[in-house]
């Protein structure tokens, strides 16, 4: 059973839009999420992360969102750039996890010029 | 500084095989991280190690090992291989001063088995 789930395989966004890619998780003693990108051929790219104690986090055009009460967490990429297009995952921490992230299974984002 | 690196970038092997992967982490780091990638799976976590020990473990069978050296340089080994067993396995490296640190990834090996 999935503990961080990404429930869309697939986005795509024009070119100037907002970007705006969700993850939902089940496991409740989470409490520090990140988000990576992915091109093909390389390995992921750490984004950005938030903790529990925040509802927002903010870094240039990538802000994350997490509404602890409903389990979920949502990046929103603005402006979106066709250098966006990637696979974003979301991954998940625990205090007693370590340095064990549990990810979910990635989206597809593509930015139409 | 030059990032993780992990070779070989592309493996085939056949059923019953086994397989030696590397990782060479970030200069200064200690602590490296494997993960296991597979479509729609995500990244699953398979172990963790730092100064040489394994201080954390995901849910994977015994065939799924690995080692720290002493300049933190990391080898995964897979023993009888499995068709399921084809994916792409990347390496993560980090400080290791703490938990919840940001991982750097390598670029993966793709391991394929027939």
């Amino acid at each position: 059973d999935q503990q961080v789930k990404q429930n869309s395989p697939s986005l795509s966004v024009q070119e100037g839009r907002i970007s705006i890619l969700n993850c939902d998780y089940t496991n409740s003693m989470f409490d520090y999420f990140l988000w990576y990108k992915k091109y093909p051929a390389e390995g992921p790219t750490f984004l950005i992360s938030i903790s529990s104690i925040k509802d927002k986090n903010e870094d240039g055009r990538f802000t994350v969102f997490l509404n602890k009460s409903a389990k979920h967490l949502s990046l929103h990429i603005v402006p979106s750039q066709p250098g966006d297009s990637a696979v974003y995952f979301c991954a998940a921490n625990s205090p007693n996890y370590g340095q064990n992230f549990v990810f979910g299974p990635g989206t597809r984002l593509s930015v139409l010029p | 500084k030059a990032g993780v690196t992990q070779t070989p970038r592309y493996l085939i092997k056949t059923r019953g095989q086994q397989v030696t992967l590397s990782c060479s982490p970030i200069s200064g780091h200690r602590s490296v991280s494997w993960y296991q990638q597979t479509p729609g799976q995500g990244l699953q976590f398979l172990f963790e190690y730092f100064s040489e020990t394994q201080r954390n473990k995901g849910n994977f069978p015994g065939r799924f090992s690995g080692r720290q050296f002493s300049n933190s340089r990391s080898e995964m080994n897979v023993s009888t291989l499995e068709l399921g067993d084809s994916a792409l396995y990347l390496c993560a490296s980090g400080v290791g001063q703490g938990v919840r640190e940001t991982q750097y990834f390598g670029p993966g090996t793709r391991l394929l088995v027939l």
